[in-house]
C-alpha cells in the first residue's frame, strides 16, 4: 500500500477563498482523522471518521471548516471562508480497528492563507 | 482534559551517545501510548506503540516504557546517529473506545556528527 495519500502538498490561497484538502487513507483502514500542526498549538485532532461516518468533530474550530467522507477511500476538508489564521500544516490519518492500534499519517498539506 | 508535555523541546548530542526523551501526561487513564518521529517537512512516522498494560516496548535502538499510575513514558535511543534527528512526539489515547488521540509539544532532537 502506498500509505496515507494527501493533496496539494501545499496550497496558498487568497483570504475569503473557499480551500478543499484531500485525504486518501491506507485501504482497509476504518477510522480516518484530520489534524493540524501549528507551532503555537503543536498537532490538534480536528475531526475524526469510523467507517465513513463522523464521530467527533469537536475539535473543528470554527463553522468554516467541514469534512466528509463519502467512501472509504476518500475524505475532503473544507475551509470557506479561508483566513490567514487557517494557516498550517493540515494531516490526515489513519488506522485499522479501534483501540490498541497504530495510526498512519500522510505527509501533510502546508496551508498559507495569504 | 488530558495535556500532554514533553522535555527537553530540543536536544542536541553528539553521535553515539545514548539519550532519553521525556513525555508526561495529566490523566493516567489512558488507553495506549505512541510515539512519533517527524522529519522536517514531512508527516508522522510510528516508532512504538505501548497498550496500557504494557510497561516497554523495543525496537532496534529504541526502547520506550510507560509508567501509568505516575503519567510518564520515556523514550530510550542508544547509540544515536545522525539519522534519529528529528522531532519526537508522544501521543497518549483516550481509553472508552474513544479514538481521541492528545499529542504532546514534541522534542527537537539533533545528533552532531
Amino acid at each position: 500500500d502506498a500509505g496515507v495519500i494527501q493533496s496539494p502538498r501545499h496550497e496558498v490561497t487568497e483570504m475569503g477563498q473557499e480551500v478543499t484538502l484531500r485525504c486518501k487513507p491506507i485501504s482497509g483502514h476504518d477510522y480516518l482523522f484530520w489534524y493540524r500542526q501549528t507551532m503555537m498549538r503543536g498537532l490538534e485532532l480536528l475531526i475524526y471518521f469510523n467507517n465513513n461516518v463522523p464521530i467527533d468533530d469537536s475539535g473543528m474550530p470554527e463553522d468554516r471548516f467541514s469534512a466528509k467522507m463519502p467512501n472509504a477511500s476518500f475524505s475532503t476538508l473544507k475551509i470557506q471562508p479561508s483566513e490567514p489564521r487557517d494557516s498550517a500544516v493540515y494531516f490526515c490519518a489513519s488506522s485499522l480497528g479501534r483501540g490498541n492500534t497504530e495510526a498512519f499519517f500522510g505527509q501533510g498539506t502546508r496551508l498559507t492563507v495569504v | 482534559k488530558q495535556e500532554v508535555t514533553q522535555i527537553p523541546a530540543a536536544l542536541s548530542v553528539p553521535e553515539g551517545e545514548n539519550l532519553v526523551l521525556n513525555c508526561s501526561f495529566t490523566d493516567s487513564a489512558i488507553y495506549n501510548l505512541q510515539w512519533f518521529r517527524q522529519d522536517p517537512g514531512k508527516g508522522l512516522t510510528s516508532l512504538l506503540l505501548i497498550q496500557s498494560s504494557q510497561r516497554e516496548q523495543t525496537s532496534g535502538r529504541l526502547n520506550a516504557s510507560l509508567d501509568k499510575s505516575s503519567g510518564r513514558s520515556t523514550l530510550y535511543i542508544a547509540a544515536s546517529q545522525p539519522g534519529d534527528s528529528a522531532t519526537y512526539l508522544c501521543a497518549v489515547k483516550a481509553p472508552g473506545g474513544y479514538q481521541k488521540v492528545t499529542f504532546g509539544t514534541g522534542t527537537k532532537l539533533q545528533v552532531i556528527p
